[in-house]
């Protein structure tokens, strides 16, 4: 049973190209949650969703960033017009059922984003 | 603010010994996971501990939890090189459908 898979590990993108991150969760996980971490810092949440659902985007930025989780595939997290800021590792996890339920949330190994 | 703080930032220890790390929070939880990141790498699960447990072992690790104080712990024994990485702490917030994660300790020990 293969775990979270996020692709690519490392992405290099110019000021004001686009950058697409990928994240297969495990077999059978219907939860997704994407995470940014910066050097030296925890990760902060950026969004939750569920098959077709954004169930919390509280922290996304309200502008260039989306996320998607699409019945069939990978969730995406989209980044437009990317900016030397959104340089950072972004984690992506799985879950069988909502965190309520007191389940695991497992994390794939993450892309890095260097924006030049 | 952040829901999960660990102490202290950083430890260092001799290969052999043990290594505490504590989180606190600041809400009512339904669980607090554990998670160990090696420099560079992604997350590992460690032990995810319920509101209504005291304590939970897995091999090496202890994890407690306080519910009143707040407060977990994560007890590493017989500490080995391969444990040198960072711990953070994560819990859900107020209920909500995700993880909040704490700045971390980062582990270090010395052979």
């Amino acid at each position: 049973n293969a775990g979270v898979m996020q692709n690519p590990r490392h992405l290099v993108r110019r000021r004001g190209q686009e950058a697409r991150l990928r994240c297969s969760p495990m077999k059978g996980h219907s939860h997704v949650y994407w995470y940014r971490q910066l050097p030296e810092e925890g990760l902060k949440f950026m969004v939750y969703l569920q098959k077709e659902n954004i169930i919390d985007e509280s922290g996304m930025p309200k502008e260039r960033f989306s996320a998607e989780f699409p019945k069939e595939g990978p969730s995406i997290l989209r980044i437009q017009q990317v900016v030397r800021g959104d340089s950072a590792a972004y984690f992506c996890a799985s879950s069988l059922s909502g965190l309520m339920m007191n389940t695991e949330a497992f994390f794939g190994q993450g892309t890095r984003l260097t924006v030049v | 603010s952040q829901q999960g703080e660990e102490d202290p930032q950083a430890l260092s220890i001799q290969e052999g010994e043990n290594a505490t790390m504590n989180c606190s929070y600041k809400t009512s939880i339904n669980n607090l996971q554990w998670y160990r990141q090696n420099s560079g790498r992604g997350l590992v699960h460690l032990i995810l501990i319920r509101s209504n447990e005291r304590e939970k072992h897995s091999g090496r690790l202890r994890v407690t939890l306080d519910t009143s104080k707040k407060s977990s712990s994560l007890l590493i024994t017989a500490s080995r090189a391969a444990d040198t990485a960072s711990y953070f702490c994560a819990t859900d917030f107020q209920g909500a459908q995700k993880l909040v994660f704490g700045q971390g300790t980062r582990l270090t020990i010395n052979p």
